[in-house]
């Protein structure tokens, strides 16, 4: 099994650009989510999803996206890059919320300039 | 919201000594799990507990549940340079409920 594979690994935007972080799972997990790392920071809710067809917000869900048409697949999408969404991004997955390990992938570093 | 306090926030110790973690909440606690995060890397689960007054090890790590389950601790003994990296817990409210992530420790060791 490969776990919670992410790409890119790094990826620098402009100001104003958007782009997709591919997140994908082999676990048959129904749970997945998205978290957002800044330096010397924990690890902060963006969005996740309890299962294909349902998303919900976390704590901090503005200026991304998400969707789930798959067990598999949970990509983010960022519409309008900002200097603050500089960050590393972690998906991550689980079989059942709270009490179970998180499965988190290698993470995508993002800078926006 | 949910807050989980992480003490302390950073540690450096001389290799072969002891070094341990704390997390406190308010409320009382379904569970609460450990994580570990090396350097450039992504969290990687350690342990996860559940029962009150639970003591659980791992070669030289002790992971404590309080009895009120309202507090956690992780101990480790003897460390290594290995150790290096930032330990985080993650508390459940209520089973099902979304794991919120304390702040972290980061454990520097000097060889």
């Amino acid at each position: 099994n490969a776990g919670v594979t992410q790409t890119p690994k790094f990826r620098i935007l402009k100001i104003g650009q958007s782009m997709t972080l591919q997140c994908t799972q082999d676990m048959n997990h129904n749970y997945m989510y998205w978290y957002r790392q800044d330096p010397g920071m924990g690890l902060k809710l963006i969005y996740y999803s309890v299962g294909a067809g349902i998303t919900d917000k976390g704590e901090v869900p503005n200026g991304y996206n998400v969707s789930r048409s798959t067990t598999e697949d949970f990509p983010l999408r960022l519409e309008l890059a900002a200097p603050s969404q500089t960050s590393v991004y972690f998906c991550a997955s689980s079989y059942i919320q709270g009490n179970s390990p998180l499965h988190f992938g290698n993470g995508t570093r993002l800078t926006v300039t | 919201g949910q807050q989980v306090m992480q003490i302390p926030q950073y540690q450096h110790v001389q290799e072969g000594e002891d070094f341990t973690t704390y997390c406190n909440s308010s409320t009382t606690l379904s569970n609460i799990q450990w994580y570990k995060q090396r350097p450039g890397g992504h969290p990687v689960f350690l342990i996860q507990l559940v029962k009150s007054g639970e003591v659980k090890k791992q070669k030289r790590l002790t992971f404590q549940f309080g009895e009120a389950k309202k507090n956690s601790s992780l101990h480790i003994t003897a460390t290594q340079t290995t150790d290096v990296g930032t330990y985080f817990c993650a508390e459940s409210m209520e089973y099902g409920n979304k794991l919120v992530f304390g702040a972290g420790t980061i454990l520097r060791v000097k060889s």
